[in-house]
């Protein structure tokens, strides 16, 4: 399995500010996604990272609030965007191969805006 | 989308107990389904997982079966140890353009008692 890790691991933010969570895998993936979930809550899916090109978002995330960078096939950026107390989560990205469905998950990063 | 139910939200057991944990889906073109544990302050894990193709699967105590025609599956966990204490988590990635995403059950707490 892939190996995967993210940073931050914890935060504590003001609202009003944003903060970008990078997500890095030890050997290249076809799919990368974030999900975000909250306090005692199950896992939603936040969007798709694609490589190259503009990432493709569930409904109610938008691009606005939740930009997404993804360079190449090991690394992808999530940025939560002028936070709210409502932001207070766990985000956490996943990864998947083409070959299988697959899906890894990262530690999380535990966020919490004041 | 799909739709992914699971039951009981709560399961406490003794040691050497089995659990149960059932899920349904609503999406009859799901095709894999994974389960994740996922302890305090960590990333989901993949336990087990099957495919639509597949009835049953076995890995040491731990066991999943899928039932298709009523679209349900369970999660079997035979001789229960106190480590085994964590939330639990089933999903299920629907077929058409869901591919890579999965839609989460809302999340089993399983207490195992020494």
């Amino acid at each position: 399995s892939a190996v995967i890790s993210q940073k931050p691991s914890r935060d504590i933010c003001q609202r009003g500010t944003s903060l970008t969570i990078q997500c890095q895998v030890d050997s290249q993936v076809t799919m990368m996604f974030w999900y975000r979930q909250q306090p005692g809550q199950s896992l939603t899916l936040i969007a798709t990272a694609n490589q190259g090109s503009e990432a493709t978002y569930e409904s109610g995330f938008v691009i606005d609030k939740f930009p997404i960078s993804r360079p190449n096939l090991t690394f992808s950026t999530l940025t939560v965007s002028n936070m709210s107390p409502e932001d207070s989560s766990i985000y956490l990205c996943s990864v998947a191969t083409a070959s299988t469905d697959t899906q890894y998950f990262g530690p999380g990063t535990r966020l919490t805006v004041l | 989308g799909e739709n992914v139910e699971q039951h009981p939200s709560t399961l406490s057991v003794q040691e050497g107990d089995s659990a149960v944990i059932k899920c349904t889906y609503s999406d009859s073109a799901s095709n894999y389904f994974p389960w994740y544990k996922q302890e305090l302050g960590k990333g989901p894990q993949l336990i087990i997982d099957i495919r639509s193709n597949v009835g049953e699967k076995k890995d040491q105590r731990i066991a999943v079966t899928l039932n298709k025609t009523a679209k349900h599956f369970s999660l079997h966990i035979t001789e229960t140890q106190p480590e085994d204490s964590a939330v639990y988590f089933c999903a299920a990635i629907g077929g058409g353009t869901s591919y890579g995403k999965l839609t989460f059950g809302q999340g089993t707490i399983l207490t195992v008692h020494p």
